[in-house]
């Protein structure tokens, strides 16, 4: 049982490029979720999904687009790559957006802009 | 607005001492609080959660939690820490008065366990 996949697990990029982290879950899981994890501001809620076809902003949002064309699959994509995007990016999933549910993590991906 | 602390940005005990990461919560609503923990390079594991009920709650390899209503804490506790516990531990919480989505992640609590 793998749960969640991220891909890639690192990654350097320059700056002004577009760039897109896969997740992807084997749970049947409705909702998904990216956050970012910066030293000293633990995790922030990028954008979020609640069901296949749906999406929604979370904190920060700037930068950032996500699409969820099916069940499993929760791409992040950063159109134009700027350096404070340099971060450890997070992709989760919950078994639907009710707030008892506790959520599953990816092991991460680690992004730096240069 | 919904919010967390964990007051401490480390926490340091001796193998075998109990253990205590403090955790406190603003609501509107009712809270829906949970522990994560964070081992080195990877993403975060649930330990344990309050929905409602006993204000003890016990979870994954020996933690436990009390939700106190009166002081908005839930502050994680082990009874006789191990040095594999060292790790970082996040406090989290939703809000159940908004109606929304989100949860709110604690910056994080460095817990050394020494032998």
């Amino acid at each position: 049982i793998a749960g969640i996949t991220q891909a890639p697990t690192s990654q350097i990029l320059a700056a002004g490029r577009r760039m897109t982290l896969r997740c992807t879950q084997d749970m049947r899981h409705n909702a998904m979720y990216w956050y970012r994890q910066d030293l000293g501001l633990g995790l922030r809620l990028i954008h979020y999904s609640n069901t296949a076809g749906t999406t929604g902003k979370g904190e920060v949002p700037d930068g950032y687009s996500v699409s969820r064309a099916n069940t499993d699959d929760f791409p992040l994509t950063l159109a134009s790559a700027v350096p404070s995007q340099t971060s450890v990016y997070f992709c989760a999933s919950s078994p639907d957006r009710g707030f008892y549910n506790e959520q599953f993590f990816g092991p991460g991906t680690r992004l730096t802009v240069l | 607005a919904q919010s967390v602390a964990q007051p401490e940005d480390q926490v340091n005990v001796a193998e075998g001492n109990p253990l205590t990461v403090k955790c406190t919560y603003s609501v509107s609503g009712n809270p829906y609080l949970f522990w994560y923990v964070q081992y080195p390079n990877r993403g975060l594991q649930f330990l344990l959660k309050y929905i409602t009920g006993d204000n003890l709650v016990k979870g994954s390899y020996g933690f436990e939690a009390e939700f106190n209503k009166s002081q908005t804490s839930f502050h994680l506790k082990k009874p006789s820490a191990l040095v594999s516990d060292s790790a970082l531990y996040f406090c989290a919480v939703r809000d159940g008065g908004t109606g929304g989505f989100k949860t709110i992640f604690g910056a994080g609590t460095r817990l050394f366990v020494k032998a």
